[in-house]
């Protein structure tokens, strides 16, 4: 099976500021990565997909890139709805799908 | 709009069994893929299984192959997750999600509510 592996497991920001989550797979997953923000007691949601498509809804201030093993998701300008957990997904075994242990962005 | 709805979910003893219920509504649920992931409590989230638009194909995670079965009822569009042989570690929130393919790419577009199960004795 693919291993997803996010770094770091926390970060601490401030609203305005420009932040970049890491997610690195076990092996090569070409482009099959995607990203999705989940808040406290909420249900995952879909921001980027194929490592850099953004989801159809999701702000221009998310942004994915990566390809291969290693992969990031940027946020520019924090706003206050931004901090929640983020989990990078790979889909390169799109029968056996799997996440990364998360993100957790926190308020500094 | 998309809507997921899961239910079914509650408190059961291990070694019991329990069915999860996913009502689809909003899109043509028999184009699309169908998937069930769970989240342990303050934990991350676990694929579990997904099943082709038509139910032709299925595909299961690791710690839930040959205890779990997923189904889907194209008529009544409703996904189910059938829970055998239950066990502590199963204790979560299970989320149904709806792939943007049938056939399944593996990229799940629209998330339910989720419906928690407890294991306990």
């Amino acid at each position: 099976d693919i291993q997803m592996t996010q770094s770091p497991s926390s970060l601490s920001a401030s609203v305005g500021d420009r932040v970049t989550f890491t997610c690195r797979a076990s092996q090569s997953i070409s482009s099959s990565l995607s990203w999705y923000q989940q808040k406290p007691g909420k249900a995952p949601n879909l921001l980027i997909y194929g490592a850099s498509s953004l989801q159809s809804g999701v702000p221009s201030r998310f942004s994915g890139s990566g390809s291969g093993t290693d992969f990031t998701l940027t946020i520019t300008s924090l706003q206050p709805e931004d901090f929640a957990t983020y989990y990078c997904q790979q889909s390169y075994t799109s029968l056996r799908i799997s996440f990364g242990q998360g993100t957790r962005l926190e308020i500094k | 709009q998309v809507q997921l709805v899961e239910s079914g979910g509650g408190l059961v003893q291990p070694g019991k069994s329990l069915t999860l219920s996913c009502a689809a509504s909003g899109f043509t649920f028999t184009d699309y893929g169908m998937h069930w992931v769970r989240q342990a409590p303050g934990k991350g989230l676990e694929w579990v299984a997904v099943i082709w638009f038509d139910g032709s194909n299925k595909y299961y995670g690791g710690s839930v192959r040959g205890r779990f079965t997923i189904s889907r009822d194209n008529f009544k569009n409703i996904l189910y997750l059938e829970m055998r042989s239950l066990r502590v570690d199963d204790t979560a929130t299970y989320y149904c999600a709806r792939d943007t393919a049938d056939l399944a790419a593996g990229v799940l577009d629209h998330w339910g509510q989720g419906t928690l199960v407890s294991v306990s004795s």
